[in-house]
């Protein structure tokens, strides 16, 4: 089966810059997401690694590494609407000819002033 | 590209009642797929479809769920005799067959079982 595992909830301040961990146990992994859902709305595509390295994106980086089962969001330069959940989703079973994505259960970042 | 879309937004139903949601998915995109979603939890994997096959229907939580798409482009969830237990969102999500394949979500439909 698969296990995803990311902290409930994280605080930190406008400005600031946060890592978001998310660790993983699974077979046939081919690539990771990470999504960013407000309150009651669907969740938004942020990112996406299938390689070890660091991708960036504006304000945002994601970090895999695939020998530790191990990714992290960055998030600089934190701002109000930055308050959400940060979905961690692995991606597997492409060889059977078709994927899944098997979520985390989410980090709850609050941003304060 | 108006994103993909889902009707109704929000569903109120009595016990033992059938409902059925709609999912438009953006046009391009031939690869649908459904997903449950509980406070506090990520989104739960349903069911699959490419083009109009349902390629992948054993994550569907009981013989209650049935999903079909006729035409290889909307998408229908029905649930059949609704239980409390079914109140959750129901989240629709498309991509495309592309590198990546990144999908992307619709806004759900929420659904309240009294």
């Amino acid at each position: 089966g698969q296990n995803i595992d990311q902290p409930t909830e994280m605080t930190a301040t406008e400005g600031a810059i946060v890592q978001i961990n998310c660790t993983y146990q699974t077979s046939g992994f081919n690539g990771l997401f990470w999504y960013q859902q407000h309150a009651g709305e669907a969740p938004t595509f942020l990112s996406y690694n299938v390689l070890d390295g660091l991708e960036e994106k504006g304000r945002f980086s994601s970090f895999l590494s695939r020998s530790k089962g191990y990714s992290y969001l960055l998030l600089k330069e934190l701002q109000m609407k930055d308050s959400a959940s940060y979905l961690c989703a692995v991606r597997t079973g492409m060889n059977s000819g078709y994927s899944t994505l098997t979520f985390g259960k989410g980090t709850m970042l609050l941003v304060s002033p | 590209d108006t994103g993909v879309s889902q009707d109704p937004r929000h569903k109120i139903t009595k016990r033992g009642q059938n409902v059925t949601f709609r999912c438009d998915p953006i046009s391009e995109h031939n690869r649908l797929y459904w997903y449950r979603q509980t406070l506090g939890q990520g989104p739960e994997f349903l069911t699959y479809f490419q083009n109009e096959a349902q390629l992948e229907k054993s994550r569907l939580l009981s013989d209650r769920f049935s999903a079909e798409r006729p035409k290889g482009s909307f998408s229908t969830l029905e649930i059949q005799r609704t239980e409390q237990g079914d109140s959750a969102m129901y989240l629709c999500a498309s991509s495309s067959t592309e590198y990546q394949e990144t999908q992307y979500f619709g806004p759900g439909t929420r659904l309240l079982v009294l």
